[in-house]
This record gives C-alpha cells, structure tokens and sequence, in this order.
C-alpha cells in the first residue's frame, strides 16, 4: 500500500500570499495518477488537480500541480478568501488507492 | 449534468445492517468506476473500495474488506455500500464518488451507529 505524506498539516498565510503543499509517497506513484482535492466544511470535496499537473474543469488558474516519482506539490499562486480549507492528494495508480492526511489551509 | 444522488441519513444500533445508495445521472453509469470514501468526525478521508459497474467487479481496501460490501445495479445505475454488522466506529460520513482521479462526488450519506 502506498503510503502519502502531506506537509505541513497546517499553513497560516494571509490571502495574497503564496501557498505550496507538498505530498510525499511512500514509493512511486505509477503514471503520475496523483490528485489534489480541497474540502471545505461541511462540503464534499471537489477536484482540483488530477494526472498530477492538469487542472480539473472549471479551476482558476492560480492553482497549479506539479511532481512525479514520489513527489508532488500543490501550488496556490495568491490566496483568495475562498481557498482556505482542507487538502488532500490522493493516488490513483496502485490499487488501494490511498489519501494523505491532509494539509489545513488556515488565514494568518 | 453529472450527478451522484446518495441515499438519506441513517441512524442505526450497534449489530444492524444497513445499505446506503447512490445513483449516478448525466452520463454513461457503466463507463466509470463508482469508490466509496469514509470521512470519520472531524478526520481525513479514506477509500473504501471501488466496483466497475460494467461487470461488477470490486476492489476493497485491506482495511475494510470484509465488513463491507459494495455491489452496483447497472439497470438503475446505482450502487451501492452495504454493512452486516454495523459497529459504533462505523459512524461516519461516507461519500460515492467517480471514476479514476476521481471528479464527481455525492453529497454523502451521514451514517450515526449508537445504542
């Protein structure tokens, strides 16, 4: 089972500001079928970021994926009031499919 | 429109048996896998397992195969979790979701297990 870290667990920033999550796997994640998800209260999550690098439909562009192997980051450019909440990468490539733990996104 | 369609919230006893529902519209049910996710209070979420409707086969994680079980029927696109033995841990909210790179979610079924 592949295993996924996600750093830091918490981030304070203050909108406009820069935000980059990491996710760790525990070993390579095949084809790069890693996926960002963000969940606020309450809410189901929705995706972001599948394929590792390509944004979902309908995501502004201030959210960009990037990594391969066992590394991939979650890039949010400039925070808008609406992006603090919960983020989670899932792997999709090696059955179970697994999620990191998640990273809060909180305002400083 | 893609839509998932879950089933109400529940509230049963220790020891019960439940099966929660959710119904796919909007696109073809039998081309895309259906997974379950647990999300427990205030906690992460966790896949379940997953089923290809087109023939039902089923994939579960190690850390719920065997208490559940997830099954489809393709002539009325949906599928379906389902418990034999609920247990106090079993409370959770729990969501249906889409395909690979999952894209779609339902809007989750809470399941609340007390005596």
């Amino acid at each position: 089972e592949i295993v996924l870290t996600q750093s830091p667990g918490t981030l304070s920033l203050s909108p406009g500001e820069r935000a980059t999550l990491s996710c760790r796997a525990s070993q390579s994640v095949t084809s790069s079928y890693l996926a960002w998800y963000q969940q606020k209260p309450g809410q189901a999550p929705r995706l972001l970021i599948y394929g590792a690098s390509t944004r979902a439909t309908g995501i502004p562009v201030r959210f960009s994926g990037s990594g391969s192997g066992t590394d991939f980051t979650l890039t949010i450019s400039r925070l808008e009031p609406e992006d603090f909440a919960v983020y989670y990468c899932l792997q999709y490539g090696s059955s179970p499919w697994t999620f990191g733990q998640g990273t809060k996104v909180e305002i400083k | 429109e893609v839509q998932l369609v879950q089933s109400g919230a529940e509230v049963k006893k220790p020891g019960e048996s439940l099966r929660i529902s959710c119904k796919g519209s909007g696109y073809s049910f039998t081309n895309y896998y259906i997974s379950w996710v647990r999300q427990m209070p205030g906690k992460g979420l966790e896949w379940m397992g997953r089923i290809d409707p087109s023939d039902s086969y089923t994939n579960y994680s190690p850390s719920f195969q065997g208490h559940v079980t997830i099954s489809a029927d393709k002539s009325i696109s949906t599928a379906y979790l389902q418990w034999n033995t609920l247990k106090a841990s079993d409370t959770a909210m729990y969501y249906c979701a889409r395909g690979g790179g999952i894209d779609y979610w339902g809007q989750g079924t809470l399941v609340t297990v007390s005596s």
